[in-house]
Formats: C-alpha cells, sequence, structure tokens
C-alpha cells in the first residue's frame, strides 16, 4: 500500500499569502496518478488539480501542482477567504487508492 | 449537469446491514465507474471500493474486502454499497464519487454523502 504523508499538518496563513502544502508517497507515484482536492466543512471534496498538474475546470489559476516520483506540491498563490480549508493528496497508482491525512489551511 | 444524488441518512445497531443508493445524472452512466469514499466524524478520507459501471469490475480495499458489496444497475442510473457487520468504527458519512470505467486518475464528481450511524 502507498502511504501518503501531508506536511504540514496545519498551515496558519493570511488572505493574500502564499501557501505551500507537501504530499511525499512512501513510493514512486506516476504523475498521471497523483490528485489534489480541496474540502470544506460538511460539504465532500472538491476536485482542484488531476495529473500532478492539471487544473480541474473552473478552478482558479492561483491553483498549480508540481512535482514527481514521491514528492508533489500544491501551490495557492495568493490565499482567497474561500481558501481556507482541509487539503487532501490522494493516489491512483496502484490500489488500495489511498488518501493522505489532510493539511488545514487556517487564518 | 452532472449529479450523483445519494440517499438519506441511516441509524443502524451494531451486527446490522446499511444499503446506501448514489443516482447519477447529466452524464452517461455506463461509460464511468463509482467509487466509495468514507469519513468518520473529523477524520480524514478512506477509500473503500471501484466499481466499473461499463463491465462491473470491481476492486475493494482489503480493509472492506467481505464485508462490503457494491452494484449498479444501469436501468436506473444508481450505484449501491451494502455494508454487513456493523460496528461503531463504521459510523461515518460515505461518499460517492464518479470514476472512470476502466482507469482512474481522479474523482470529479461527488455525491451530497450519507451518515450511517451505528450505535445501539
Amino acid at each position: 500500500e502507498i502511504v501518503l504523508t501531508q506536511s504540514p499538518g496545519t498551515l496558519s496563513l493570511s488572505p493574500g499569502e502564499r501557501a505551500t502544502l507537501s504530499c511525499r508517497a512512501s513510493q514512486s507515484v506516476s504523475t498521471d496518478y497523483l490528485t489534489w482536492y480541496q474540502q470544506k466543512p460538511g460539504q465532500p471534496p472538491r476536485l482542484l488539480i488531476s495529473r500532478a498538474t492539471s487544473t480541474f475546470p473552473g478552478i482558479p489559476d492561483r491553483f498549480s501542482g508540481s512535482g514527481s516520483g514521491t514528492d508533489f506540491t500544491l501551490t495557492i498563490s495568493r490565499l482567497e477567504p474561500e481558501d481556507f480549508a482541509v487539503y487532501y493528496c490522494q493516489q491512483f497508482g496502484s490500489s488500495p487508492w489511498t488518501f493522505g491525512q489532510g493539511t488545514k489551511v487556517e487564518v | 449537469q452532472i449529479q450523483l444524488v445519494q440517499s438519506g441518512a441511516e441509524v443502524k445497531k451494531p451486527g446490522a446491514s446499511v444499503k446506501v443508493s448514489c443516482k447519477a445524472s447529466g452524464y452517461s452512466f455506463t461509460m464511468y465507474g463509482i467509487s466509495w469514499v468514507r469519513q468518520a466524524r473529523g477524520q480524514g478520507l478512506e477509500w473503500m471500493g471501484w466499481i466499473s459501471a461499463d463491465n462491473g469490475n470491481r476492486d475493494y480495499s482489503q480493509k472492506m474486502r467481505g464485508r462490503m458489496t457494491m452494484s449498479t444497475d444501469t436501468s436506473t442510473s444508481t450505484a449501491y454499497l451494502e455494508m454487513r457487520s456493523l460496528t461503531s468504527d463504521d459510523t461515518a458519512v460515505y461518499y460517492c464519487a464518479r470514476a472512470g470505467a476502466v482507469l482512474t486518475t481522479h474523482f470529479d464528481h461527488w455525491g451530497q454523502g450519507t451518515l450511517v450511524t451505528v450505535s445501539s
């Protein structure tokens, strides 16, 4: 099973600041199979980035993904008030399709 | 628009079974698959399994295998998750999500979630 470790657990930032979220895999994951989601309280997850770098239609361009192998990053260039939420990475490279434990971005 | 609408909240006693439905609309159901993900209160996301609505192929997480069954009804574009021998550890919100029929690289649409509470 591929274990995804996200860091930090909590990121305390202010609107307008840059957020850098990390997702490290216990073994190499093809870039085709690394995905990022955003989740707000009481809502299902929302797809942000697929294939490590491809922004889903309708997602603001302040969200970007990068990385390869075992190290992946989600960057929010300038935080907007609606971006304060929990972010999860997920891999589809091998079953089970595991999630990271999440990073909470808070004010 | 693409929608996945799940059945309502359930309260079950330990040892019971539950069946959650997920009705799809706005796309061709058999061109995709459905995955199930659960989330205990205040916890992270846990992938449970995937079923192809095209050919019925399934993949279950090792943890869930033997206690859960996924199925689809293509005539009504509905996916089902049945969980058996419930314990308090199964108390969670259960989500369905649209996946690929063969190859999956992401879940692009999600149901609203179904709260299953297991309590004596």
